[in-house]
């Protein structure tokens, strides 16, 4: 079976910019794995903020956007506020089974 | 607007069963499939089934594979998971989230609250 990565914890600076990636143990990340992006506080369930590589929803900030970069999808936070600071998870998709990659601390510090 | 609530969460003994239930409404459910997702206490999240919007297609999670069904009631708008042959690592919240109209559509876009299931002598 497949293993998704991404960094365990990340910093940024308020006002600042960051990059989280999504790996896939298979190879390169395509849009065909059709890559989502979550964001969770403590306590909180589970916010779908990015879908099929780039796009948003209607409640997604402006300030976060997806893409691929370097065979790994991407999620990068441009403008990072202090609610920002949650555990972001991607998702990959390998032919009908979906994979949860092991999230990404960011801290807004 | 979308509301997806869970249930049928507790404290369950190893090797017995449990059913959760996914009670819908704001949308049109029988339209869409449906997901369960579940996360150990202090742990990431895990995908463990999708069913399509009219019960024909299903995927598992290789961790559930053959322990778990997944099920829906569209009469009803609700979504149910039975587990069976509990095990301790099975201990987690379960949320319920929609997907697409299609089963093809990898993710889902609303999350419930989700149920709390302990296994546990």
């Amino acid at each position: 079976q497949a293993v998704v990565t991404q960094e365990p914890s990340l910093t940024v600076s308020p006002g600042g910019t960051v990059t989280l990636t999504c790996g896939s143990s298979t190879g390169a990340v395509t849009s065909r794995h059709y890559p989502y992006w979550f964001q969770q506080k403590p306590g909180q369930a589970p916010r779908t903020l990015i879908y099929d590589t780039n796009n948003k929803h209607s409640w997604t900030p402006a300030r976060f956007s997806g893409s691929l970069l370097g065979g790994q999808a991407a999620l990068t936070l441009s403008g990072a506020q202090p609610e920002d600071e949650a555990e972001y998870y991607c998702l990959l998709s390998y032919s009908g089974i979906r994979l949860f990659g092991g999230g990404t601390k960011l801290t807004v510090l | 607007q979308v509301q997806l609530v869970e249930s049928g969460g507790g404290v369950v003994q190893p090797g017995r069963s449990l059913r959760l239930s996914c009670a819908a409404s704001g949308f049109t459910f029988s339209s869409y499939a449906m997901h369960w997702v579940r996360q150990a206490p202090g742990k990431g999240l895990e995908w463990v089934t999708v069913i399509s919007y009219d019960g024909s297609n299903k995927y598992y999670a290789d961790s559930v594979n053959g322990r778990f069904s997944i099920s829906r009631d569209n009469s009803k708008n609700t979504l149910y998971l039975q587990m069976n042959s509990l095990r301790p690592e099975d201990t987690a919240m379960y949320y319920c989230a929609r997907g697409g109209p299609s089963i093809a559509v990898v993710g889902f876009d609303y999350w419930g609250q989700g149920t709390l299931v302990t296994v546990s002598s």
